[in-house]
Formats: C-alpha cells, sequence, structure tokens
C-alpha cells in the first residue's frame, strides 16, 4: 500500500523559511515524479512543484519560483521543499502527491498524503 | 498559462444525475482526470484519461472528454458522492500542472 506522510509544518513569521518533508513507502520511490501540491483554507487546489524520478527535472508555479527548492533523496525515499521569503499567501495545507506513471514527467496523481498545514502569521 | 474553468457549485437530487463540467482551450487534445475531495480529506482520482476509472471507483462514475469540455457524470448520486471535485489536464510536452478551480457537488 502507497504511503506517503507529510511534516514539518509550522506557524512561521513572513519573511521566514520552513523546511517540508514527505516520507514514501510502498512503491519503488525513485521510479516516479513527485510533486507537492498546497491548498489554502477554504480554497482549491494550487500545484506548487515537481521533481523527476531522478531529481533530474524541476518546475515551480510562478508563485513560488525563486522562493521555494524541490528535492528528493532516493536513498531514504524522501521528498522535501524548502521554503523561503514566506508570505502570508503561502498559509496553506501541503500535500506531497505521487505521479501515476513510471519515468514520465507529469500524468494524474495517483497517491496523495494526508498534508500539513503551513501558516504564515505575524 | 493554460486555465481550466469549472462551475463553483452543482446541486443534484439523489438517484439523479450529475454533470460536473471542465472547460478549457482545445480540451479535447489533452488528457483530463478528476479528483474528488471530502471535507477534511486529501483528494481522490476518480477518473483519469479523460474515461478511465482506478480501481474502487464505483461503475455509476463516467467521464468524457472533446472540444473544449471534459465532463465528469455521476449517475445515480448518492449521499456520499457530495464533495468537491477538481479536473486537471495534461498533455504530453507539459511540465506543469494545472488544476480547475473545483465544483461543489450537493446531494439535497
Amino acid at each position: 500500500e502507497v504511503q506517503l506522510l507529510e511534516s514539518g509544518g509550522d506557524v512561521v513569521q513572513p519573511g521566514g523559511s520552513l523546511r517540508l518533508s514527505c516520507a514514501a513507502s510502498g512503491f519503488t520511490f525513485d521510479d516516479y515524479t513527485m510533486h507537492w501540491v498546497r491548498q489554502a483554507p477554504g480554497k482549491g487546489l494550487e500545484w506548487v512543484s515537481l521533481i523527476s524520478w531522478d531529481g533530474g527535472s524541476t518546475n515551480y508555479a510562478e508563485s513560488v519560483r525563486g522562493r521555494f527548492t524541490i528535492s528528493r533523496d532516493n536513498s531514504r525515499a524522501s521528498l522535501y521543499l524548502e521554503m523561503n521569503s514566506l508570505r502570508t499567501e503561502d498559509t496553506a495545507f501541503y500535500y506531497c502527491a505521487k505521479d501515476s506513471q513510471q519515468y514520465q514527467l507529469l500524468s494524474h496523481f495517483d497517491s496523495w498524503g494526508q498534508g500539513t498545514l503551513v501558516t504564515v502569521s505575524s | 498559462s493554460y486555465e481550466l474553468t469549472q462551475a463553483p457549485s452543482v446541486s443534484v437530487s439523489p438517484g439523479q444525475t450529475a454533470s460536473i463540467s471542465c472547460s478549457g482551450d482545445k480540451l479535447g487534445d489533452k488528457y483530463v482526470c478528476w479528483y474528488q475531495q471530502k471535507p477534511g480529506q486529501s483528494p481522490v482520482v476518480v477518473m483519469f484519461d479523460d474515461n478511465k476509472r482506478p480501481s474502487g471507483i464505483p461503475e455509476r462514475f463516467s467521464g468524457s472528454n472533446s472540444g473544449n469540455t471534459a465532463t465528469l457524470t455521476i449517475s445515480g448520486t448518492q449521499a456520499m458522492d457530495e464533495a468537491d471535485y477538481y479536473c486537471q489536464a495534461w498533455w504530453d510536452s507539459s511540465t506543469s500542472v494545472v488544476f480547475g478551480g473545483g465544483t461543489r457537488l450537493t446531494v439535497l
């Protein structure tokens, strides 16, 4: 059974930094692209970033480009999101999600974690 | 950047058919999937590649995609289907993910 467990969410002041982690199990982690998706309270889904199975390709939403960095450690089956220069509008639940196709940059997400809450507030 | 548009809300009576639409430029040329999200839960894919149901998703869920519109259809809608539904589109050269704004399905 695929499991994705996010951690690292916290309350942080504007301008601050935070690192999110996602521990994966139940599948061959280094075969799949992984994503971060966020959802502000009461709002819709917003894709944040992706990283290819080998870490060779990354991409970001314009709203976070230059402030967030996605990375992965395939030896630890873990996904990360380094968030800097945080803004109040970054407040959201952050989900890690697994892409469905092996060795494909992007398709649909077949598994999601439970999410971790990031609150940016003074 | 590519945009997907969904109606904010759809209402349906129990046992009736619910149709949830997603529109975008030449959407029929792209792959569409649908996620269901119930309050306090993570999203779950209920349709992918336009009209394929993942295992465990009831047969009352079906999908189509043509022209500029993709549609998720729920036949014989049940109270348990009440949720937010999001469409997502992707294509062979896409490098970023696009979600629709979501449709809240109310079963009343």
